[in-house]
């Protein structure tokens, strides 16, 4: 039972442009949403995220929209670069305490230079 | 401070043999949970522990086990190993059971042969 799903495993843009990766959920408990970005032989590293009552969060190049009527959610790099390139995992908790995240599979981000 | 290390970073067991993995949580962390990361697939959660307390379980089998020690380092017990738990073990820490700030160690790569 997969409940955070991204269904592009890799995803190659050119320096410049706009990177966007997708995540979508099955579990509406879920309240708290956040992205990690993982290099080769490193652990994941967190980037951004967002609460269920907002639709939007932005932190720089980062921004994190949130569609909670479909259950969706989608990071955008603007503009992207060569040392974006990496793994992005989407996360979801639930509750006050948070105590566990639930991960989707990752997209493989390449930005081409 | 400190970030959150693990030891050993590679490890090569025989089915059926019992493996402890460490972990040592970033200063003033009180929280410490672990993760399994299978190739191509995001993290699962195993467990988590607070002030030495487990504090919430995946869906892991009793042979999957934990401490935590008063300093807060950590350690995760894997008995009558399976290739399937060929995998990366990753180790994060946080400053109390909830949401924010979780910092993940690079992790340990165990092959089960």
């Amino acid at each position: 039972d997969q409940q955070v799903k991204q269904n592009s495993p890799s995803l190659s843009v050119q320096e410049g442009r706009i990177s966007i990766l997708n995540c979508d959920y099955t579990n509406s408990m879920f309240d708290y949403f956040l992205w990690y970005k993982k290099y080769p032989a490193e652990g994941p590293t967190f980037l951004i995220s967002i609460s269920s009552i907002k639709d939007k969060n932005e932190d720089g190049r980062f921004t994190v929209f949130l569609n909670k009527s479909a259950k969706h959610l989608s990071l955008h790099i603007v503009p992207s670069q060569p040392g974006d390139s990496a793994v992005y995992f989407c996360a979801a908790t639930q509750g006050a305490s948070g105590s566990r995240l639930t991960f989707g599979e990752g997209t493989q981000l390449t930005v081409n230079p | 401070e400190t970030g959150v290390t693990q030891s050993p970073t590679h490890l090569i067991k025989t089915r059926g043999q019992q493996v402890t993995l460490r972990c040592s949580s970033q200063s003033g962390h009180n929280t410490v949970s672990w993760y399994q990361q299978a190739l191509g697939q995001g993290p699962q959660f195993i467990f988590q522990y607070y002030r030495e307390e487990e504090n919430g379980r995946g869906n892991f089998p009793p042979r999957f086990s934990g401490l935590q020690f008063p300093n807060y380092s950590s350690e995760l017990n894997v008995n009558a190993l399976e290739l399937d738990d060929s995998a990366l073990y990753l180790c994060a820490s946080s400053p109390d059971t909830g949401r924010y700030g979780y910092t993940f160690g690079s992790g340990t790569r165990l092959t089960v042969v």
